[in-house]
């Protein structure tokens, strides 16, 4: 089965809700990481979080390592958080990263 | 800051055709993974490299070669390009163990 299940698989938001996007691992892991890709754009890291909880403006991640999940909360969305968002967990024993499928998230005004 | 540079950005190819794409980074990283990223699917990786020299296969390896001849550079090549095939190739990189990747634009690949 899937290493990595992300949920929602796709999200429709107006402009100013809030987005809660979950990651769930189905192993143990040494770290994780959400990364953010605009439609045919490459790959950008939001946040490498192996645990607690980051901010960054209006994004926040918390990563339970133990319980092998992940958050990420977006607040007040905006048009441009359109995108799809992945989550990847590295290994323990490092090198080897699984991704899962990512959340389609669509803001609209 | 450091750069990490995939060429071609597009690349057309033939049915059963060797097809050869490569990745440039310049942050020193000793860790260089080349990933698959199809429509609606994750990410899933296809060779990675710890080191100069080094090769590592990873899930989806088959059909597929790759090169680590320099610390700063890692080359895929697909052995014979499969008709219809439609997908991005993204290469990265990482300090390796505990850290954090960074990604290139991605190679879009479509094969006729």
């Amino acid at each position: 089965g899937q290493q990595v299940q992300q949920s929602p698989t796709s999200l429709v938001l107006q402009e100013g809700e809030n987005a809660e996007l979950q990651c769930n691992f189905s192993t143990s892991l040494n770290s994780m990481q959400w990364f953010y890709q605009r439609p045919g754009g490459s790959l950008i890291s939001v946040f490498y979080n192996p645990s607690g909880t980051k901010q960054s403006g209006r994004l926040t991640s918390t990563t339970v390592i133990k319980e092998r999940r992940s958050s990420l909360h977006i607040s007040s969305s905006q048009i441009t958080d359109s995108g799809t968002y992945l989550c990847a967990m590295e290994h323990p024993g490092g090198y080897k990263v699984v991704f899962g499928s990512g959340t389609r998230l669509l803001v609209s005004p | 800051g450091g750069i990490i540079t995939q060429t071609p950005k597009f690349l057309i190819g033939q049915e059963g055709q060797k097809l050869t794409l490569k990745c440039q980074q310049n942050f020193n990283h000793d860790t260089m993974y080349w990933y698959r990223q199809d429509s609606g699917k994750g990410l899933r990786l296809i060779y990675y490299s710890i080191t100069e020299n080094d090769l590592q296969k990873g899930d989806l390896s088959e059909g597929y070669d790759a090169s680590r001849e320099k610390k700063s550079s890692f080359s895929l090549t697909v052995t014979s390009a499969q008709k219809n095939e439609m997908a991005v190739f993204l290469c990265a990189s990482s300090m390796g163990g505990d850290s954090d990747y960074t990604f290139g634009s991605g190679t879009r690949l479509l094969v006729i």
